[in-house]
């Protein structure tokens, strides 16, 4: 099956600073990867997502860039804000008839103001 | 729409109790899906339902894990009988349809503590 490795379990960073998120994956069919980020005792929620015909996606301070050759793709936040503190999760959608995503161990963003 | 409802939100039961936990998913979506999140395994997938089917059930624990979708905008999660191990937060999500070209939307989790 798919396996997804996210690095690194913990960040810390100034407020201001620039944060990086990155994951890999095992099985080349794979084709959408989203971010989700989970704020303390709520949900996990889309941020952003990229398809694989597209190297790099924006959408204003987040960013995420997928290299398919290497199988990796990371997320990127700048100027960071202590609102963006959270756990981060990267996935990955599995090949086959059912489509599932395998999520990424999780990255705790603390945004230090 | 009010997003995907689950409940309850909390549980606190004894080891050897039953447990059901439910879903409501967003209306019009056609896949269904139950995680479970703890802070040694992260989100795992326990089962999918797409039109009410299960498709990959191969996430459920054991037996004592069973999932139902009766109908379009209801589904269960039941453990029977509950351990400690059990413990966790469940998320029920749904989707539009195919992954690869759509959102996963999560209901807020059901929080069960197994004494």
């Amino acid at each position: 099956g798919e396996n997804v490795e996210q690095h690194p379990s913990t960040l810390s960073v100034q407020e201001g600073d620039s944060a990086v998120i990155k994951c890999t994956y095992s099985d080349s069919a794979s084709n959408y990867f989203p971010w989700y980020k989970q704020e303390l005792g709520k949900r996990p929620q889309l941020i952003i997502d990229i398809r694989s015909n597209v190297g790099e996606k924006k959408d204003q301070r987040i960013a995420v860039t997928l290299n398919k050759t290497a199988k990796h793709f990371s997320l990127h936040i700048t100027e960071t804000q202590p609102e963006d503190s959270a756990v981060y999760f990267c996935a990955v959608t599995t090949s086959g008839s059912a489509r599932q995503l395998t999520f990424g161990s999780g990255t705790q963003l603390t945004v230090l103001p | 729409d009010a997003g995907v409802i689950q409940s309850p939100r909390h549980e606190v039961t004894e080891m050897g109790q039953e447990v059901t936990l439910r879903c409501k998913p967003i209306s019009g979506h056609n896949s269904l899906f139950w995680y479970r999140q703890t802070m040694m395994r992260g989100l795992e997938l326990l089962i999918y339902f797409n039109n009410n089917v299960p498709i990959d059930d191969s996430g459920m624990p054991e037996d004592r894990f069973s999932a139902k979708m009766p109908n379009a905008s209801f589904s269960t999660l039941k453990i029977q009988p509950s351990e400690p191990r059990d413990s966790a937060v469940y998320f029920c999500a749904s989707s539009v349809g195919q992954l690869d070209t759509g959102e996963l939307f999560f209901g807020e989790g059901s929080r069960l503590t197994v004494l």
